[in-house]
């Protein structure tokens, strides 16, 4: 099983680039996320999706764009990087935005960002 | 609006002793609560989560964690830690599933 899947996995970009990184899962779930982590801060969340059409914004949306034009992917658009851009991104996704029914949340290998 | 506060940034443990990470949280409805593990460079695997079932919620690897609401507590435990449990671990919290809020994580160091 695939998964959720991320790439690209390491990327340098320099200051004012734009970039997409990609997440693709094919557990046929509603809900999907990005998340950056930084030292010291945990995981926050950037935008989320509970479905094909529908995205909404999470702790730290500034920067960042995403669309969802099918279940299955959910691209994170950097407009124009800036060194605060340097983190670790994750994509995760999960059967659906119900929490109580005990649905677990799916998580990529992460993305390695360096804005210089 | 709901948050998790894990209490300890690192936690060192010899071999085969237990190990106590601790997390509690804030919320303004009742919770769903997870914890996850982080291995170097790798993403989150789940190790165990409470959705208002039974209080006492028993996970992989010999993970177990206690829901006390009085306490509002979900403090994560296993008897004996093993080398391979040397990782990061993050408590998290969600009411209605579509945001899901992260502990700062607990960086667990296990000594030969």
């Amino acid at each position: 099983n695939a998964g959720v899947t991320q790439t690209p996995k390491f990327q340098v970009l320099k200051t004012g680039q734009s970039m997409t990184l990609q997440c693709a899962q094919d557990m046929n779930h509603e809900y999907m996320s990005w998340y950056r982590q930084d030292p010291g801060m945990g995981l926050r969340l950037i935008h989320y999706s509970v479905g094909a059409g529908i995205t909404d914004q999470g702790e730290v949306p500034n920067g960042y764009n995403v669309s969802r034009s099918t279940t299955e992917d959910f691209p994170l658009r950097l407009l124009s990087a800036a060194p605060s851009q340097t983190s670790v991104y994750f994509c995760a996704s999960s059967y659906g935005s119900q929490a109580r029914s005990g649905n677990t949340i799916y998580f990529g290998e992460g993305s390695w960002l360096t804005v210089v | 609006a709901q948050s998790v506060t894990q209490l300890d940034s690192h936690v060192s443990v010899s071999e085969g002793t237990p190990v106590l990470l601790r997390c509690n949280y804030s919320s303004s409805y009742s919770p769903s609560l997870f914890w996850y593990v982080q291995h170097p460079n790798k993403g989150l695997q789940l190790l165990l989560k409470y959705t208002s079932a039974a209080t006492l919620v028993k996970g992989i690897n010999g993970f177990e964690a206690e829901f006390k609401k009085s306490e509002t507590s979900f403090h994560l435990t296993k008897p004996s830690a093993h080398m391979s449990d040397a990782a990061e671990y993050f408590c998290v919290v969600t009411i209605w599933g579509n945001q899901f809020y992260f502990g700062t994580g607990t960086s667990l160091t296990v000594i030969p």
